[in-house]
């Protein structure tokens, strides 16, 4: 199928932690990849694969993947993690990829 | 560093073509997909298309198919996005990102990594 399905806003207060779920047939079958986006900025990757880190993303955000579902979890959410999250990944035939909806998050 | 530089913004009026360009430095061109992803205002990121990294195959989403041609000049390490029979609600921004994948235990992933500075097209009468 040809759908990555995210929650449109999530909000956590300062310092706990937060998850933002992707869901997709293809995610049994292709890891998903996360990206940030802030307002009128390009988006930044801050996970991929098997729960991996770019250069630079702090240790405080993490992924994992269970089933069709696709997650990042900011533990210790801090006021510059407010932004768009996206999940990325490949549809079941591996031929045309897509994003989710994308998800505000908001640190209260 | 590796890094990928668009075309200016454009303005066309409905119906007109679109070129925008993404020039890449600071890798090996050739070993890498490109993909175009587009963000219409306030709303989220859309998948377009990719090209492959000798340029001879594309990929693109249904509903631009007949309307959208990516292409690359390997010679200069470029991509270009075509849209044609522009329209209104093709006024976004257009983005550029280089494709990277690998696997783990089995399952493949791919990411975007880096994006162009995006590329505002206008579509208006």
């Amino acid at each position: 199928s040809s759908e990555l399905t995210q929650d449109p806003a999530v909000s956590v207060a300062l310092g706990q932690t937060v998850r933002v779920t992707c869901q997709g047939d293809s995610l049994r079958t292709y890891y998903a990849s996360w990206y940030q986006q802030k307002p009128r900025q390009v988006p930044v990757l801050v996970i991929y694969g098997k729960d991996k880190r770019p250069s630079g993303i702090p240790d405080r955000f993490s992924g994992s993947s269970s089933g069709n579902t696709a997650s990042l979890t900011i533990t210790g959410a801090q006021a510059e993690d407010e932004g768009d999250y996206y999940c990325f990944s490949g549809d079941t035939s591996g031929n045309i990829w897509l994003f989710g909806g994308g998800t505000k998050l908001t640190v209260l | 560093q590796v890094q990928l530089v668009q075309s200016g913004a454009e303005v066309k009026k409905p119906g007109a073509s679109v070129k925008v360009s993404c020039k890449s430095s600071g890798y090996t061109f050739t070993k890498h997909y490109m993909h175009w992803v587009r963000q219409a205002p306030g709303q989220g990121l859309e998948w377009m298309g990719l090209v492959n990294p000798t340029g001879d195959n594309s990929r693109y989403a249904q509903r631009f198919l007949g309307r959208v041609t990516m292409t690359r000049d390997t010679s200069t390490s470029t991509d270009y996005l075509e849209l044609s029979s522009l329209r209104s609600e093709d006024t976004a921004v257009y983005y550029c990102a280089r494709d990277q994948s690998s696997t783990w235990t089995g399952k493949m992933g791919w990411w975007c990594d880096p994006w162009g500075q995006g590329t505002l097209v206008t579509v208006t009468s």
